[in-house]
């Protein structure tokens, strides 16, 4: 049981818009710690997608945008392309457990 | 370019030790935190226990802590990773992680392929 929680999948026809969520408390993205994404796809190690809750590193698609308000962030995919085909994670730091912390996880799909 | 190789991921028996190493290279490796992060299979990213530029702080998830010891050579560019008393529930890849900022709350910005660690008799 994460700290963070995200939707256990969401899918999309290729080339329409996919939001994935993530929810924390007071002690992680509330308290304004920064969320961090990435992406993993399958078989492969993660990589960073979306850091510091919407700057992309240098090589990500402008596809991916990040947002964060209150004690919630989201993760948008548009023009979603079969090669997004993968899991997403959301990631943050939480004061009470004086550690980082996961979501669950997002399975994307392309329809 | 950077790199993170890990080793060290082998079969072990429950209740025994393993250290896990991690070889850093392409950047100024005493500038950022390090940390290790775990994906038990089919499951998702556990984040395990991370140390600052320096050493001067170590954090630990929950359900490793006592039990594991994360540490850094600087002059090696090295990390490392003491997992004692090993549970069948520490079978998972074991990522190595460069922090993007030196401190301990960041992104993970670069990452090892990982390295196996079965805990099984």
């Amino acid at each position: 049981q994460s700290v963070l929680t995200q939707p256990p999948s969401v899918s999309g026809a290729p080339g329409q818009r996919v939001t994935i969520s993530c929810t924390g408390t007071s002690s992680n993205i509330g308290e304004g710690y920064d969320v961090h994404w990435y992406q993993q796809l399958p078989g492969r190690a993660p990589t960073l997608l979306i850091s510091r809750n919407s700057n992309r590193p240098s090589g990500v698609p402008d596809r991916f945008s990040g947002s964060k308000s209150g004690t919630s962030a989201s993760l948008a995919i548009t023009g979603l392309q079969a090669e997004d085909e993968a899991d997403y994670y959301c990631q943050s730091y939480d004061s009470s457990l004086s550690g980082s912390v996961f979501g669950p996880g997002t399975k994307v799909t392309v329809l | 370019e950077v790199q993170l190789v890990e080793s060290g991921g082998r079969l072990v028996q429950p209740g025994r030790s393993l250290r896990l190493s991690c070889a850093a290279s392409g950047f100024t490796f005493d500038d950022h935190a390090m940390h290790w992060v775990r994906q038990a299979p089919g499951k998702g990213l556990e984040w395990v226990s991370g140390i600052s530029w320096n050493s001067d702080r170590m954090r630990y998830a929950d359900s490793v802590k006592g039990r594991f010891t994360i540490s850094r050579d600087n002059a090696k560019n090295y990390v490392y990773l003491q997992m004692n008393s090993l549970r069948p529930e520490d079978t998972a890849v074991y990522f190595c992680a460069k922090g993007g900022p030196p401190i301990l709350t960041g992104y993970f910005d670069y990452w090892g392929q990982g390295a196996l660690v079965t805990v099984s008799s």
